[in-house]
C-alpha cells in the first residue's frame, strides 16, 4: 500500500501565478478529500469527491479555486490567480467504504508559499 | 456550525507519565470521532476511530473515550515515550462526510 501521494511537496511562486497541486489516492478508495491547514484556522475541508464526482465544494474559498478528478487515481487542485493569503499546507486524503466509519488516509501535504 | 476545541494547545510531560488529552465538540449529532497524530512536515495518521454508538477504543498504549451526550472525548497515552512527541488532533464526522477538526494539542515528552 503506497499511501496517498501528493506533489509537489513544496511550491513557492509569485502572486498572480497559477498553481496546480496533485494527488493520487490509495487504490480502491472511492472518496477523495482536499484540505487546507493554516495556523489561524486549522484544518478546513475544501472539497470532496465520491467516485470521481464532486459532492460538496462549499469549503472552496473563492472562484479562484477549482478541483477536478478525471479518474479514480488522480485529482488536482488549482488556484488561479494565486494570492499571498493562499499560503498554507494543502492535504489530500482518501477513504474507502460506503460509510463514514472508515478512517481517512492523508498524504504528506503540499506546502504552498505565495510571495 | 460544529466547533471542536482542544485545550491546552501545547503541553510537556516527563517520559513515563501518562498523557491525557481532551477534546470537546458542540454538536452531538456525529457519526464518529477520530484521533489523529501529526508529525512536523507530515500528514495526519489515524490513531483511533470511535463510532457514535461506542464508548471507547483501545490500541496498545492508546485509549480513547467518547461521551457523545456531553460532547467530550479523551485520549489517554500510557507511559509516554519521547517518540510520542507530536501534535494530536481530534475530529468529528458529521452526516455529510465532513470532518470538523480541532486545532490540536502539541505534545513534547521530555526524556
Amino acid at each position: 500500500d503506497a499511501g496517498v501521494i501528493q506533489s509537489p511537496r513544496h511550491e513557492v511562486t509569485e502572486m498572480g501565478q497559477e498553481v496546480t497541486l496533485r494527488c493520487k489516492p490509495i487504490s480502491g478508495h472511492d472518496y477523495l478529500f482536499w484540505y487546507r491547514q493554516t495556523m489561524m484556522r486549522g484544518l478546513e475541508l475544501l472539497i470532496y469527491f465520491n467516485n470521481n464526482v464532486p459532492i460538496d465544494d462549499s469549503g472552496m474559498p473563492e472562484d479562484r479555486f477549482s478541483a477536478k478528478m478525471p479518474n479514480a487515481s488522480f485529482s488536482t487542485l488549482k488556484i488561479q490567480p494565486s494570492e499571498p493569503r493562499d499560503s498554507a499546507v494543502y492535504f489530500c486524503a482518501s477513504r474507502g467504504g460506503q460509510y463514514s466509519n472508515q478512517p481517512q488516509h492523508f498524504g504528506d501535504g503540499t506546502r504552498l508559499s505565495i510571495l | 456550525k460544529q466547533e471542536v476545541t482542544q485545550i491546552p494547545a501545547a503541553l510537556s510531560v516527563p517520559e513515563g507519565e501518562n498523557l491525557v488529552l481532551n477534546c470537546s465538540f458542540t454538536d452531538s449529532a456525529i457519526y464518529n470521532l477520530q484521533w489523529f497524530r501529526q508529525d512536523p512536515g507530515k500528514g495526519l495518521t489515524s490513531l483511533l476511530l470511535i463510532q457514535s454508538s461506542q464508548r471507547e477504543q483501545t490500541s496498545g498504549r492508546l485509549n480513547a473515550s467518547l461521551d457523545k451526550s456531553s460532547g467530550r472525548s479523551t485520549l489517554y497515552i500510557a507511559a509516554s515515550q519521547p517518540g510520542d512527541s507530536a501534535t494530536y488532533l481530534c475530529a468529528v464526522t458529521q452526516g455529510n462526510n465532513r470532518l470538523a477538526f480541532g486545532k490540536g494539542n502539541q505534545v513534547v515528552v521530555i526524556p
